[in-house]
């Protein structure tokens, strides 16, 4: 079964700062999706970046930007130029490739709270 | 409204009573998800379904019951509620496509006394 681990409960950054969240994961395949979602005190998830594992290419979405290392199964969360709506918590999450598989399902992480000082 | 809805957004129940928790999604999505969020665990898969009437465990299934009769439909249900079933729920959904993404609702508080 495929684990996803976040070894940073907790986060700190200055506003205007850059910051980066960890995530490791455990799998077998080589064919995935890799994610990260953030989850304001709203409780929305919503989606931050993704991630295909067939692409070398690191993905980034304006300040968020991703450090993609497959062979070391690293996918960590760059965020530059924080603002005060950064903070959140950060789930970084899993999924197969193989579409209508029985694991088409997102693996989660624990999650990382990030705060962001003024 | 297009979109995922979950309801009630907040419930308080006693012990051993049951509940269910309404899920719709208005995309057709194949996919539907049913998740538990607890503070130290993220998010733990509940019960999942690739299709109208065709369901599968996950991560921590015991204690809950899901169908799934129409595609844009799946009910949870707590079959006698224990304390320990006290969590936020979230439903998702998500396309059959290798880049499908998966949406969430806004999320259900429940609440067992």
């Amino acid at each position: 079964a495929q684990t996803v681990t976040q070894s940073q409960p907790e986060m700190s950054v200055q506003e205007a700062e850059t910051v980066t969240l960890s995530c490791t994961y455990d799998t077998s395949e080589s064919d995935y999706y890799l994610f990260w979602y953030k989850q304001p005190p709203s409780r929305q998830m919503i989606l931050v970046i993704r991630q295909e594992a067939y692409k070398q290419q690191n993905a980034t979405e304006n300040r968020f930007s991703v450090n993609f290392q497959k062979a070391a199964k690293s996918f960590s969360l760059k965020i530059s130029d924080s603002q005060l709506g950064d903070a959140a918590m950060y789930f970084c999450a899993y999924r197969t490739g193989s579409v209508g598989g029985s694991n088409y399902k997102l693996t989660f992480g624990k999650g990382t709270l990030l705060t962001v000082n003024p | 409204d297009a979109g995922i809805t979950q309801s009630p957004r907040y419930k308080i129940t006693e012990t051993g009573r049951q509940v269910t928790l309404m899920c719709h999604q208005t995309w057709s999505h194949s996919y539907m998800f049913w998740y538990r969020q607890d503070l130290g665990h993220g998010l733990r898969l509940i019960y999942y379904s690739a299709a109208a009437d065709i369901t599968d465990k996950g991560e921590v299934p015991d204690g809950y019951v899901v169908s799934r009769s129409k595609t844009e439909n799946f009910p949870l249900t707590l079959e006698s509620a224990t304390r320990s079933q006290t969590s936020v729920y979230f439903c998702a959904s998500s396309e059959d496509s290798q880049t499908g993404e998966a949406f969430f609702g806004q999320g259900t508080r429940l609440t067992v006394v």
